[in-house]
């Protein structure tokens, strides 16, 4: 099945620990992302990357790290400088298309900090 | 700053009637506006978009409607179910990079 997938889906973590979600998808996109979602503040984007080996900074960069090595992965790290890490991770990507209208989204990776 | 607005955080609507999910936002260079539905725990899924350059698409139920003069896009659910029950985001589209509303929840009263 032709998909992004994300774990783990649940994680708890200790405060001032470094976590890293991992995102993979199979449907040879270029393009991929990370949100994050909190209660009543939408989709606010992290990172995102349009191709190997280059990735830029989304309007929320401050504490969190990614890399791209290979098409079909995109690993979110969240730093201890991350101020308030508790929150739902939405990791997504898109076609590369001049035209490009959509973006598709895994199924999302709940981070609790305690 | 959000340059995506959705002013009504929840909306209830009667099964069978319309729905009218509405979203502003305030950058004229977005090229195109989407639409996805959330179910809780889960990534939004894709509904329905529009280019800058059109005014209108329709796909079965949903229709979205574009005003470039006054920054406003709407969603139109004809004729509602209670499988719509979800939170709504409206998202706009410039250089690959999504910028998304906060979201409407939509609750379809049977």
């Amino acid at each position: 099945d032709g998909g992004i997938t994300q774990s783990p889906k649940y994680l708890f973590r200790k405060e001032g620990q470094n976590v890293t979600l991992s995102c993979e998808q199979n449907l040879n996109h270029d393009a991929m992302y990370w949100y994050r979602q909190d209660p009543g503040q939408g989709l606010r984007l992290i990172y995102y990357s349009q191709i190997v080996n280059d990735f830029q900074k989304g309007d929320i960069a401050e504490g969190y790290s990614v890399s791209r090595e290979k098409k079909e992965s995109f690993p979110l790290t969240v730093t201890s400088a991350q101020k308030n890490p508790t929150a739902f991770y939405l990791c997504a990507s898109s076609p590369e298309d001049s035209y490009g209208n959509t973006i598709y989204f895994g199924e999302g990776s709940w981070l609790t900090v305690v | 700053d959000q340059q995506v607005k959705q002013n009504s955080p929840s909306l209830s609507v009667q099964e069978g009637r319309i729905s009218i999910l509405n979203c502003d936002y305030t950058n004229s260079m977005f090229d195109y506006f989407l639409w996805y539905k959330k179910y809780p725990a889960e990534g939004p899924t894709f509904l329905i978009s529009i280019s800058s350059i059109k005014d209108k698409n329709e796909d079965g139920r949903f229709t979205v409607f574009l005003n470039k003069s006054a920054k406003h896009l709407s969603l139109h659910i004809v004729p509602s179910q209670p499988g719509d029950s979800a939170v709504y985001f409206c998202a706009a589209k410039r250089r690959k990079k999504l910028t998304f509303g906060t979201g409407t929840r939509l609750t379809i009263i049977p």
